[in-house]
């Protein structure tokens, strides 16, 4: 089992609606990540969290928020999604941002976009 | 910016046949190399990683990595592979800056 907890694992939202997905960690990493995967693909990078502070944002589109409320929480906040953002969003942890420092990665949250 | 291409997307083989995935990178600065596999239905779990030292590199359920710098290849290998080594590998490289760039992935069957 993964120590990075994501919830929910399943979200069904229709395109007005707001949601979030969550992510805990409690190995005392100091960065966190959200990547968002589609079926046969690799992840792609959405954003980095070092030190709680946004330090990488991949051109993300604003209908995705993210926000990390300590250390060991990170949020995505979702508004006004449309069908092609249904994909797996992963979130992950690493002890430091660092090179050398691999990712923890959670199990996901599957979002189909209505 | 960094790549990383991974040769094959899909490869078949039986078990205790031995297995080699390739993959090369282009990064400019330290090179910090990952493989992770993502078994059916499960997480992303990380197989083994090079930052600096031995380029021969051992991780876990037997599998082996090894980096060769002139070629810009971080290849992966297992001798003899298991049914239960069906999934799909993914290469990665990350940056100073937490940027974590991963292949295209290649899917494994085993075959009984």
């Amino acid at each position: 089992d993964t120590e990075v907890t994501q919830t929910p694992k399943h979200l069904v939202m229709g395109m007005t609606n707001k949601k979030s997905l969550k992510c805990e960690q409690h190995m005392g990493h100091r960065a966190m990540y959200w990547y968002k995967q589609k079926a046969k693909k690799p992840p792609e990078l959405m954003f980095v969290y070092s030190y709680e502070k946004l330090s990488i944002n991949e051109s993300v589109p604003s209908r995705f928020s993210p926000e990390c409320p300590n250390s060991s929480l990170l949020n995505l906040h979702l508004h006004a999604l449309q069908p092609e953002d249904s994909a797996l969003y992963l979130c992950a942890s690493s002890q430091d941002p660092g090179g050398n420092s691999p990712l923890h990665f959670g199990n996901g949250t599957r979002l189909t976009v209505t | 910016a960094q790549s990383v291409s991974q040769h094959n997307h899909h490869v078949i083989l039986s078990e205790a046949a031995s297995l080699e995935l390739g993959c090369n990178y282009s990064y400019g600065g330290t090179v910090n190399l990952f493989w992770y596999v993502q078994y059916p239905g499960q997480h992303l779990q990380l197989l083994l990683k090079y930052f600096s030292g031995d380029p021969l590199v051992k991780g876990i359920k037997g599998f082996e990595a090894e980096f060769i710098k002139s070629k810009f290849s971080f290849n992966l290998r297992k001798p003899s592979v298991q049914w239960s080594d069906t999934a799909e590998y993914f290469c990665a490289v990350k940056d100073s800056w937490g940027k974590l760039q991963f292949g295209a992935g290649t899917q494994v069957v085993v075959t009984p």
